[in-house]
């Protein structure tokens, strides 16, 4: 298993310029995320996916889209690129956690140095 | 609102020398915490989550609530400790998601 792949793994923007961010896992996980880590911070959710069709906003979901069309899949789109946006973006995906139940472990991507200029 | 919160940046130690990596939390239930490490050139991965109460690569992590801590010990460090070290958080609601503290970037001195 190629476990959570991300493409691409750099990427220089111009501002203004709009991108997506691919992520792909191949061990049928209802639950993805998308994460930021800016330098010297720890990760912050941008949006997540508790399966095909249903997406939710994280803590820092402005100036970001996501749609969830398949289980492997959970793209995350840059519409307007801006300096803010200067980060690591990470995906992850895990198995469903049920009520009452513990944290299922997120398994993580290799992320994307995205660098808007 | 939940936080959770590393103190040290950078953390350096002499190989064998006892290591212990800072956390403290905020959150009004019941949390679960875990650390999770980089290595160089590796992904993030779970190192180790505080309801197993077990000892991995010879780390350990006690929950106190008291104090609101989840510090990470080892007793003697070796070189291959060396790595970016995440404290996490997972509320008893929500989708599985997790709260992670800035981190703390552990040096082990040869």
């Amino acid at each position: 298993n190629a476990g959570v792949t991300q493409t691409p793994k750099f990427r220089i923007l111009k501002i203004g310029q709009s991108m997506t961010l691919q992520c792909t896992q191949d061990m049928n996980h209802n639950y993805m995320y998308w994460y930021r880590q800016d330098p010297g911070m720890g990760l912050k959710l941008i949006y997540y996916s508790v399966g095909a069709g249903i997406t939710d906003k994280g803590e820092v979901p402005n100036g970001y889209n996501v749609s969830r069309s398949t289980t492997e899949d959970f793209p995350l789109r840059l519409e307007l690129a801006a300096p803010s946006q200067t980060s690591v973006y990470f995906c992850a995906s895990s198995y469903p956690r049920l009520a009452g139940s513990s944290y299922n472990e997120q398994f993580f991507g290799p992320g994307t140095r995205l660098t808007v200029l | 609102a939940q936080r959770v919160t590393q103190p040290e940046k950078l953390l350096s130690v002499f190989k064998g020398a006892p290591v212990e990596l800072k956390c403290n939390y905020s959150y009004s239930g019941s949390p679960e915490l875990f650390w999770y490490v980089q290595y160089s050139r590796q992904r993030l991965q779970l190192l180790l989550r505080h309801i197993s109460r077990e000892s991995i690569k010879g780390f350990t992590a006690d929950l106190n609530k008291g104090e609101t801590s989840f510090h990470l010990k080892k007793p003697f460090a070796q070189e291959e400790d060396s790595a970016m070290y995440y404290c996490a958080l997972s509320g008893e609601t929500g989708a599985n998601n997790l709260f992670f503290g800035t981190g703390t970037r552990l040096t082990v001195i040869p």
